[in-house]
């Protein structure tokens, strides 16, 4: 699975938008970005995926660029309750399936 | 839809005792992970099982560590002679039997602490 690089953490206001960027320049054509949360030791939480369209959900919204080598996680309205860290993960769908590789993820604060 | 369960959430045992970490995947799902979190680590990957099949033990410890996913009931992450570095959180995730789909998700329980004395 490719390999993906997060900023360490990241600060963010109550109901501002909160933009998680995430690069991964060696990612194959059959690999999907998933984003992952974990809130305070709690187990992790799925957000979102995609391939290379952009994708939306009610938790969140993903913005992958036309060349797929990066990504953005958007949460468009961040709550206290936002506080987590967030991973961007890179694996390949279909039929193969397996471990999730994680890494150290991005901490995002969100403050009042 | 309940999702993922995993029992004890928490569990306390002695040096030399074996612990039993039981995960419930998600109604209809048949594929199951297990991953380990040390305290202030990253997750890491242990073991992947399907029904009465282990797919990849990669990130397995060699010794005293075994899973199961048997036909029928939970999958079983079983640490023999426990020692004081095998206290961490064990998440289990779930996912589904592949459809023909492009993609699969996994879905995670709320974690065993096990602390070891």
């Amino acid at each position: 699975d490719a390999k993906t690089t997060q900023p360490p953490s990241m600060d963010c206001a109550e109901g501002r938008a909160a933009n998680l960027p995430c690069n991964h320049s060696t990612i194959s054509g059959n690999e999907y970005v998933y984003w992952y949360r974990q809130i305070h030791s709690q187990g992790p939480q799925y957000i979102i995926h995609g391939l290379k369209n952009n994708e939306t959900n009610e938790m969140a919204s993903l913005i992958i660029t036309e060349d797929r080598k990066s990504s953005t996680l958007i949460l468009p309205h961040a709550t206290l309750r936002d506080t987590a860290v967030y991973y961007c993960i890179v694996r390949v769908g279909g039929t193969s399936y397996g471990k999730l590789t994680f890494g150290q993820g991005t901490i995002l604060t969100v403050h009042p | 839809n309940a999702g993922v369960m995993q029992n004890p959430r928490h569990l306390v045992r002695r040096r030399g005792q074996e612990a039993r970490l039981r995960c419930s995947p998600m109604k209809g799902h048949s594929h199951v992970y297990w991953y380990r979190q040390l305290p202030e680590e990253g997750l890491k990957f242990m073991v992947y099982l399907q029904k009465e099949n282990i797919i990849d033990e990669s990130g397995m410890p060699k010794e005293r560590f075994s899973a199961e996913f048997p036909k029928e009931g939970p999958s079983i992450l079983r640490i023999q002679q426990v020692v004081r570095g095998d206290s961490a959180a064990y998440f289990c995730a779930s996912s589904p039997r592949y459809s023909g789909s492009w993609s699969d998700t996994q879905y995670f329980g709320p974690g065993t602490r096990l602390t070891v004395l």
